[in-house]
């Protein structure tokens, strides 16, 4: 079945540590997201990429860092400089424009920093 | 900036009670309208989604929503709710800027739905 796998589920990170999440899809979309999830906050866009080798920043990018070097991953990596990193990350594709246009979501990651 | 607002926090409601949740955007142009539903340990779902046409949409599991275009806004109803309805809902939207959509959802802050039998 064609989806979207993160890993991995739990994450632990002692401060100061740079720590990679991945995002994996086989669903052949060339948009993908990354979403941050805090309770009472909604999910807050961080980056998105819609094509190979490109990426934007979202709305809160800082002490975060994307790459895009295949169309199926997608991996996010929090630096050091986030301030506030314990938080639920989600993963998304895409198709382009269209009226099947709409997110797939994958199962998230769960930061925390101990 | 555009936002999408969900006035609906938290609701409680018993099994068979009627549920509409709020969700209103602030943007003067054209809309994609989305709810998204997420139910405890499970990924982000599509609910319904609004492109054009009739803005009555109807979803999965019973769901509807409508877009009244002169209020910006997309509540979602259901007639009578199912203990298996808990969850949390988003409300989400993609702008229209020019010829195509900027390719990007905004969400609301979420609505949690809790259902007691």
């Amino acid at each position: 079945d064609g989806g979207i796998t993160q890993s991995p589920k739990y994450l632990f990170r002692k401060e100061g540590q740079n720590v990679t999440l991945s995002c994996e899809q086989n669903l052949n979309h060339d948009a993908m997201y990354w979403y941050r999830q805090d309770p009472g906050q909604g999910l807050r866009l961080i980056y998105y990429s819609q094509i190979v080798n490109d990426f934007q920043k979202g709305d809160i990018a800082e002490g975060y860092s994307v790459s895009r070097e295949k169309k199926e991953s997608f991996p996010l990596t929090v630096t050091s400089a986030q301030k506030n990193p314990t938080a639920f990350y989600l993963c998304a594709s895409s198709i382009p424009q269209g009226t099947n246009y709409g997110y797939t979501f994958g199962s998230g990651t769960r930061l925390t920093v101990v | 900036a555009q936002s999408v607002s969900q006035h609906n926090h938290h609701v409680i409601l018993s099994e068979a009670a009627s549920l509409e949740l709020g969700c209103n955007y602030s943007y003067g142009g054209t809309v994609n309208l989305f709810w998204y539903v997420q139910y405890p340990g499970q990924h982000l779902q599509l609910l319904l989604k609004y492109f054009s046409g009739d803005p009555l949409v109807k979803g999965i599991k019973g769901f509807e929503a409508e877009f009244i275009k002169s209020k910006f806004s997309f509540n979602l109803r259901k007639p009578s709710v199912q203990w298996s309805d808990t969850a949390e809902y988003f409300c989400a939207v993609n702008l229209w800027e020019g010829a195509r959509t900027t390719d990007k959802l905004i969400f609301g802050t979420g609505t949690r739905l809790q259902v007691f039998p």
